[in-house]
């Protein structure tokens, strides 16, 4: 299966601990895309990664969060001292990007990561 | 503030009928629109897109209408299936200028197609 590969599937974290999800992008994509969702919403934007480089993150909040890619293994969000607010489904896209790209930057979805924060 | 917006949170239609999802959006600089459908404990999976220079795109029971003038586009699926029911979400992403090809998505649309 070379599909997008989240893990893990369920979280539960107690208030002040830190949270880390995995995304192994689709065989053949190099970039990366963190959404969250929270209940009752749509999917918000948080941050686009190349290998070892971040190109957007002004959909990250300023505190708490970050998310890397390094050359060799998965793409790592992290949330430190997680609160309750950070209770939602976060979900890891994969694409080939948009250079030579001459239609829609189709992004493909893993399952995602629910994180429950108690 | 938001420039996807998808106003019916829900959608009930009869098995075999059509389905008519909408969608609005504010930011003349998106360059493509794009359907994607979820179901519950599942990634959204990608349905059908549509360039910004097009007014219709066609895929099996699927079509997408994009009218530039009104920033609106709809998502029309006939005929509808009991498989059919999900959560559907537009999205528009910007060109090579702007959010680097991530994609802003509205709330989604409950979908539910009766036997």
């Amino acid at each position: 299966n070379a599909g997008v590969m989240q893990n893990p599937r369920h979280l539960v974290r107690r208030r002040g601990q830190e949270a880390r999800l995995r995304c192994s992008p689709m065989k053949g994509h190099s970039h990366v895309y963190w959404y969250r969702q929270l209940p009752e919403e749509g999917l918000k934007f948080m941050v686009y990664l190349q290998k070892e480089n971040i190109i957007d993150e002004s959909g990250m909040p300023k505190e708490r969060f970050s998310a890397e890619f390094p050359k060799e293994g998965p793409s790592i969000l992290r949330i430190q001292q997680v609160v309750r607010g950070d209770s939602a489904a976060y979900f890891c896209a994969s694409s080939r990007g948009l250079a030579g790209l001459s239609g829609a930057n189709v992004l493909t979805f893993g399952a995602g990561s629910r994180l429950t924060v108690l | 503030d938001q420039q996807v917006k998808q106003n019916s949170p829900s959608l009930s239609v009869q098995e075999g009928r059509i389905s008519i999802l909408n969608c609005d959006y504010t930011n003349s600089m998106f360059d493509y629109f794009l359907w994607y459908k979820k179901y519950p404990a599942e990634g959204p999976t990608f349905l059908i897109s549509i360039s910004s220079i097009k007014d219709k795109n066609e895929d099996g029971r699927f079509t997408v209408f994009l009218n530039k003038s009104a920033k609106h586009l709809s998502l029309h699926i006939v005929p509808s299936q009991p498989g059919d029911s999900a959560v559907y979400f537009c999205a528009a992403q910007e060109g090579y200028g702007g959010s680097q090809g991530n994609l802003i998505f509205g709330k989604g649309t409950k979908l539910s197609v009766k036997p």
